[in-house]
């Protein structure tokens, strides 16, 4: 599976966007990107996964540059409860590929007030 | 009840001590993983499986081994466990597609 580079800490203002990169430039056409968060020490919570098309659920949205080199997760109206280790996983989508989590160091987000 | 369960939640174990860690999941997934995290560290894969007849190291297996009784239950043991094996341990679950996986809440082990 593709290594993946992230910032160490960001910080966000309340009720503003949050935007967290990762650069994946060695993704092959067969890996999708996903996001999971770890709030605390709890089991980390998947946000969002995807292949080459921009997607969006109730949590988050993921936006894949053309080239798939790299992705932003957008975390719309931040609140002080998205304050959290956030990763980006690159991981084959094939089952007989691998298929397993290998998690990096993350982005530490801190929403602030 | 919660979809992965570990047991116990928390354990103060002896240097040289067998121990066990337990987790069942609800969710009728084929795959499941063994992870520990050190503090202001991410996770590190232990041993994963994909069913019950396929069992596969991680990243970081010297020093434990697994077993996995049946689709749901997927046990970690410490043979003979050791300071540096103190850590927080997590277990996941997830389906062949590899869509989402779910987390335990984690069980923090303490080797003394």
């Amino acid at each position: 599976d593709a290594k993946t580079t992230q910032p160490t800490s960001m910080d966000c203002a309340e009720g503003r966007a949050a935007n967290l990169p990762c650069n994946h430039s060695t993704i092959s056409g067969n890996e999708y990107v996903y996001w999971y968060r770890q709030i605390h020490s709890q089991g980390p919570q998947y946000i969002i996964h995807g292949l080459k098309n921009n997607e969006t659920n109730e949590m988050a949205s993921l936006i894949i540059t053309e080239d798939r080199k790299s992705s932003t997760l957008i975390l719309p109206h931040a609140t002080l409860r998205d304050t959290a280790v956030y990763y980006c996983i690159v991981r084959s989508r094939f089952y007989n590929q691998g298929g397993k989590l290998i998690f990096g160091q993350g982005t530490e987000l801190s929403v602030k007030p | 009840d919660a979809d992965v369960t570990q047991t116990p939640r928390n354990r103060i174990t002896k240097t040289g001590k067998r121990i066990m860690l337990e987790c069942s999941q609800t969710k009728g997934h084929d795959r499941m993983y063994w992870y520990r995290q050190d503090p202001g560290l991410g996770l590190r894969l232990i041993y994963y499986s994909f069913d019950v007849k396929d069992i596969n190291k991680g990243e970081i297996s010297d020093g434990y081994s697994v077993s996995r009784q049946a689709q749901a239950k997927f046990s970690l043991s410490l043979e003979s466990a050791i300071p540096n094996q103190t850590a927080l341990y997590f277990c996941a679950t997830s389906d062949q597609m590899n869509t989402e996986a779910f987390f335990g809440q984690g069980t923090r082990l303490t080797v003394v």
